[in-house]
């Protein structure tokens, strides 16, 4: 099973700043990496597929970045509306989550 | 607008069984991969099942095969799961999801709003 690793756990930024998520596979998933991003007693929303390529809908703060074993989603200035938790997904082989990085308000 | 709107769930005893379903609205559900994901009580997402277009071909997380039964209804744009021999460790929400990607692997674009289900004596 691939096991996929996100940092730091939680995160403090403020408003206006830039928030940077990283996620780390236990082996190499090309760039068959996806990023969610979900609010308390919501689903998941997709934010980034292909490691680099927004889902629909999603604005242009949101970036994705990497391949292999190492990716980081960027959000530039935050929006109130941001602070969520984000979890990363492979897809190359099965499909495995990691444990979410929670985005807080500093 | 895709809509995935979820129905079922519920409190069972262990051992028990129950059925989860999805309706799908806003695509062409016959030519979508579908699949389930599973949030534990305060915990992440765990893949459950992928089922293919045709219904034929479906997939499991090693937990649950055996006792979990993926299926759909392309004509009534539902996606179904039935949940048998349940364990008190299978206590999550279970969200449908619509497969994006190839059928190599898929990442979830789409996703119904979850229904809980709670496994306890």
């Amino acid at each position: 099973e691939i096991v996929m690793t996100q940092s730091p756990a939680t995160l403090s930024v403020s408003p206006g700043e830039r928030a940077t998520l990283s996620c780390r596979a236990s082996e190499s998933v090309s760039s068959n990496l996806a990023w969610y991003q979900q609010k308390p007693g919501q689903a998941p929303r997709l934010l980034i597929f292909g490691a680099s390529t927004r889902a629909t809908g999603v604005p242009a703060r949101f970036s994705g970045t990497g391949s292999g074993t190492e990716f980081t989603l960027t959000i530039t200035s935050l929006q109130s509306e941001d602070f969520a938790v984000y979890y990363c997904q492979q897809y190359n082989l099965w499909y495995t989550f990691g444990q979410g990085t929670k985005l807080e308000i500093k | 607008e895709v809509q995935l709107v979820q129905s079922g769930g519920g409190l069972v005893q262990p051992g028990g069984s129950l059925r989860l379903s999805c309706a799908a609205s806003g695509f062409t559900f016959s030519s979508y991969w579908m699949s389930w994901v599973r949030q534990a009580p305060g915990k992440g997402l765990e893949w459950v099942a992928n089922i293919q277009q045709s219904g034929i071909v479906k997939y499991y997380v090693d937990s649950v095969k055996g006792r979990f039964t993926t299926s759909r209804d392309n004509a009534k744009k539902s996606l179904f799961l039935q949940l048998n021999s349940l364990r008190v460790e299978d206590t999550a929400v279970y969200f449908c999801a619509r497969g994006g990607g190839s059928d190599s692997g898929l990442y979830f674009d789409y996703w119904g709003q979850g229904i809980l289900v709670t496994v306890s004596s």
